[in-house]
């Protein structure tokens, strides 16, 4: 199995609601990632979890939490949002969170906010 | 700081045409070049990579090669197939981590039959 399998593919939320966007990967790869990319450009990066932990917050809006409950799982939990960040949110996994690991990402969920 | 500059897209081009999507880099020390492609309504994927100076990185009749003396790292594929239509993207790593990965702003790529 070499996917990251994200859920939903498509959400729209309305400002005032709670949603999760869920990760998983059974490579046993101990880092993943969570990006936002808007149409056209290229990926940013948000959050990193280095060995279950976070190791890195690009000092995203708390209206984003993250969340990995285990090796295989990774959950943002998205509340009180704007329409701004509507987006395509990636996740991604590598075996390790070194330079050279080759980064593999599922397909993502397209965030609509009205 | 880092940076990757690409030709801008997009870029059309005919079954069988050579392509070449130029991909010049700022950086300090020794990156790793990468390049990745985005297909329609998906993830990115990793198409291929080279960590050293003259290194060529080559995969699905792509290649790259790392030229420390130009700071480049051009993307090539001899005879381009309908299937190639995407989005590619140049990226550098200096940092001693995965999450120091620098993106080019992307190129779209249509191949027409």
């Amino acid at each position: 199995d070499t996917e990251v399998t994200q859920t939903p593919k498509h959400l729209v939320m309305g400002m005032t609601n709670k949603k999760s966007l869920k990760c998983e990967q059974h490579m046993g790869h101990r880092a993943m990632y969570w990006y936002k990319q808007k149409a056209k450009k290229p990926p940013e990066l948000m959050f990193v979890y280095s060995y279950e932990k976070l190791s890195i917050n690009e000092s995203v809006p708390s209206r984003f939490s993250p969340e990995c409950p285990n090796s295989s799982l990774l959950n943002l939990h998205l509340h009180a949002l704007q329409p701004e960040d509507s987006a395509l949110y990636l996740c991604a996994s590598s075996l390790r969170p070194d330079k050279d690991e080759k980064l593999f990402f599922g397909s993502g969920t397209q965030l609509s906010v009205l | 700081g880092d940076s990757v500059t690409q030709m801008e897209g997009p870029v059309t081009l005919s079954e069988e045409a050579f392509l070449t999507i130029n991909c010049t880099y700022t950086a300090t020390g020794y990156p790793s070049l990468f390049w990745y492609v985005q297909y329609p309504g998906e993830g990115l994927q990793l198409l291929l990579k080279a960590t050293k100076a003259d290194d060529k990185g080559s995969n699905k009749g792509f290649e790259a090669t790392y030229r420390k003396e130009t700071t480049s790292f051009h993307l090539e594929k001899g005879s381009v197939q309908v299937s190639d239509s995407a989005v590619y993207f140049c990226a550098l790593n200096s940092g001693g981590s995965n999450y120091k990965l620098t993106f080019g702003k992307g190129t779209l790529l249509t191949v027409n039959p």
